[in-house]
């Protein structure tokens, strides 16, 4: 299996922009989840899909982000409009079923915002 | 709500030093707990995990032992090599609302010196 794959791996952008970022979770897995890495904050769970369903976005920090999941093979997190503070590496995860089974991460994208 | 606490980092040991990176819980019920581990410019990956009280996980020389009665995950290692510098997340993951959303520390860097 590829694994959780996400593009792009290096995102730079100018505040402002528009930012987009996108994830093919690992076929059969029909849980997703977007994390926020930074050295302040930690790893911290923006959004969670369950069967491409939205079930806890609390984590999202504000209204200039958002995330859909069109279908299982496909989601996308986007930043408008982006700005310094929203530098981080954002990674996806995915993991089968709504159990407390092993999530699998992908190899995230490093944003940076100038 | 749930909460994971490990220790500050970083750890810094020499080859072949024994390794303990202590990890405590705050959750109702029985969580499954988990060490993750993040190599430098990677995602996240499972080290080991375990389901139930007494439970031991292991993998590559990694031990954790679920402790019930005092909350407690904390990961062991009888002799360190370099290629184990990383950063080690302890989480847990535990239902919801019928949903599993999964609680991270704030890892513990470890570094291992020749």
């Amino acid at each position: 299996d590829a694994g959780v794959i996400q593009s792009p791996r290096h995102e730079v952008t100018e505040m402002g922009q528009e930012v987009t970022l996108r994830c093919k979770p690992i076929s059969g897995h029909n849980s997703l989840f977007w994390y926020r890495q930074t050295m302040m904050r930690g790893l911290e769970l923006l959004i969670y899909f369950n069967n491409n369903v939205p079930i806890d976005d609390s984590g999202m920090p504000e209204d200039r982000f958002s995330a859909k999941m069109p279908n299982a093979s496909f989601s996308t997190l986007k930043i408008q409009p982006s700005e310094p503070r929203d530098s981080a590496v954002y990674f996806c995860a995915s993991k089968w079923g709504p159990t407390a089974d092993t999530q699998y991460f992908g190899p995230g994208t490093r944003l940076t915002v100038l | 709500g749930n909460s994971v606490t490990q220790m500050e980092g970083p750890v810094t040991l020499s080859e072949e030093a024994f390794l303990t990176i202590n990890c405590t819980y705050t959750a109702t019920g029985y969580p499954s707990l988990f060490w993750y581990v993040q190599y430098p410019g990677e995602g996240l990956q499972l080290l080991l995990k375990a389901t139930k009280a007494d439970d031991k996980g292991s993998n590559k020389g990694f031990e954790a032992t679920y402790r019930k009665e005092t909350t407690s995950f904390h990961l062991e290692k009888g002799s360190v090599q370099v290629s184990d510098s990383a950063v080690y997340f302890c989480a847990l993951s535990k239902s919801s609302g019928g949903s599993y959303i999964p609680t991270f520390g704030r890892g513990t860097s470890l570094i291992v010196h020749p």
